[in-house]
């Protein structure tokens, strides 16, 4: 099983700061690599898929990047509806997905 | 309109075998390339991915509950059925479905999650 860690667990941020959150694969997978967004009492909702593509309807203010086994989010100027956790998963080991642990996004 | 939404009892006894079922709309799970997967959740905890059936009725499991899982679909009334069994308090969790795609070799992330439901177990 690919293990997927997160970082920060948490992460303090003030309203129009950039956030930047870490996520680390045990093994290479690819670019398959998703983040999604949850927020009290919702479902989990799609980001950024292929590790840098951002999901319909998605602010240009969330960015991904990098492949492997190393990958980042960033939201580049934190709006109020941005404090949420943010899960990354991989896709590429078909379809033994898993889940990173989460970070979550609170206002400093 | 992609939509998936999530029924089955809120409470269940340990040792008892939890039915779930997801009904969606907007696509169609004979479309070559779809899939519908499980996911849970535990309260305050991180997702975890437990089964997943395709367009071509083919059945994948967590490995760690595969013992325990059953998944199937009923094209015709658009839906897919999770069965658990011998459920424990442990299992308490939100459970959701999503839809993901193939699209030829190529997985693609889950892009359609119903809002899920919360089931515990306790005696």
């Amino acid at each position: 099983e690919i293990v997927m860690t997160q970082s920060p667990a948490t992460l303090s941020v003030s309203p129009g700061e950039r956030a930047t959150l870490s996520c680390r694969a045990s093994q290479s997978v690819s670019s398959n690599l998703a983040w999604y967004q949850q927020k009290p009492g919702q479902a989990p909702r799609l980001l950024i898929y292929g590790a840098s593509t951002r999901a319909t309807g998605i602010p240009a203010r969330f960015s991904g990047s990098g492949s492997g086994t190393e990958f980042t989010l960033t939201i580049s100027s934190l709006q109020s509806e941005d404090f949420a956790v943010y899960y990354c998963q991989q896709y590429n080991n078909w379809p033994l997905w898993t889940f990173g642990q989460g970070t979550k996004v609170e206002i400093k | 309109q992609v939509t998936l939404r999530e029924s089955g009892p809120a409470l269940v006894k340990p040792t008892q075998t939890l039915t779930l079922t997801c009904t969606f709309s907007g696509f169609s799970l004979s479309t070559s390339g779809m899939c519908v997967s499980w996911i849970r959740q535990p309260p305050g905890k991180a997702l975890e991915w437990l089964a997943l059936i395709d367009w071509d009725d083919d059945k994948y499991y967590s490995t760690s509950l595969k013992t325990r899982l059953t998944i199937s679909k009923d094209t015709s009334k658009n839906q897919v059925v999770l069965t658990m069994t011998n459920m424990d308090p442990v299992d308490t969790a939100t459970y959701y479905c999503a839809r993901t795609t193939l699209v030829g070799a190529t997985t693609q992330p889950l892009d359609y999650w119903g809002q899920g439901t919360l089931v515990t177990v306790s005696s």
